[in-house]
């Protein structure tokens, strides 16, 4: 099993709709986690930090259950400028103390009008 | 502030020739690193630092160095370019401070024929 799994997509939308993306992680011992947006032939950009109380950012919810172990993202108000991948990136932090990255594949977004 | 900057945008190599990616920033971060990106392999860190004089391998080093001389420059060696190295490049810069945002560079495009 992968360490950080997300469905691949592409999620299709029309602008105003409200979509949703999953990211399993199987090391219980992940410590935190993060939403990063990549454009195409871009680089990837930090979209938030994933909290345990959850947190939203305009459109933007974030949401984590660390007892099923995955984190989600909710957009919603589709616009546009939202057709991206997002990357869910877990941070796992080892017996001494080394923080180690792991990057899902990334969820593929198309927003239509 | 620029930000974390690479150069070549763009490269096209023989198989066996050499040549050095650069990285710089000016953000005063202590954290660099080095990935590549391919597809349906996702983000793979290549090498990484901790600091001026410090390396370390990341997962997939074989067939690259890297030099930290300086807080701002981290240059990738490329020893002897393989078909097996065309993928996008990465640089990345963080803080040291815990779960910092990564910022990354705009990336190189490598081709190796």
């Amino acid at each position: 099993r992968k360490e950080v799994e997300q469905d691949p997509g592409p999620f299709n939308v029309p602008e105003g709709a409200t979509v949703a993306f999953n990211c399993t992680y199987s090391n219980s011992a992940s410590q935190s986690f993060f939403w990063y947006r990549q454009d195409c032939r871009k680089e990837p950009k930090l979209l938030m930090s994933v909290y345990s109380s959850g947190n939203e950012d305009g459109r933007f919810t974030a949401q984590l259950n660390r007892a099923s172990q995955y984190i989600s993202l909710l957009i919603r108000d589709s616009k546009l400028s939202d057709s991206a991948t997002y990357l869910c990136v877990v941070n796992i932090y080892n017996a001494g103390n080394n923080r180690k990255l792991i990057w899902g594949l990334g969820t593929s977004l198309a927003v239509n009008p | 502030n620029a930000g974390v900057t690479q150069t070549p945008k763009f490269q096209v190599l023989k198989t066996g020739q050499s040549m050095t990616l650069q990285c710089a920033q000016d953000m005063n971060h202590e954290y660099m690193s080095w990935y590549r990106q391919d597809p349906g392999m996702g983000l793979r860190l290549i090498h990484y630092s901790v600091g001026a004089g410090i390396t370390d391998q990341g997962e997939v080093p074989n067939g690259y160095n890297v030099s930290r001389s300086t807080t701002e420059d981290f240059p990738l060696r490329l020893l002897s370019a393989a078909p097996s190295q065309t993928s996008v490049y990465f640089c990345a810069s963080r803080g040291t401070g815990v779960d910092n945002e990564q910022f990354f560079g705009p990336g190189t495009r490598l081709t190796v024929l």
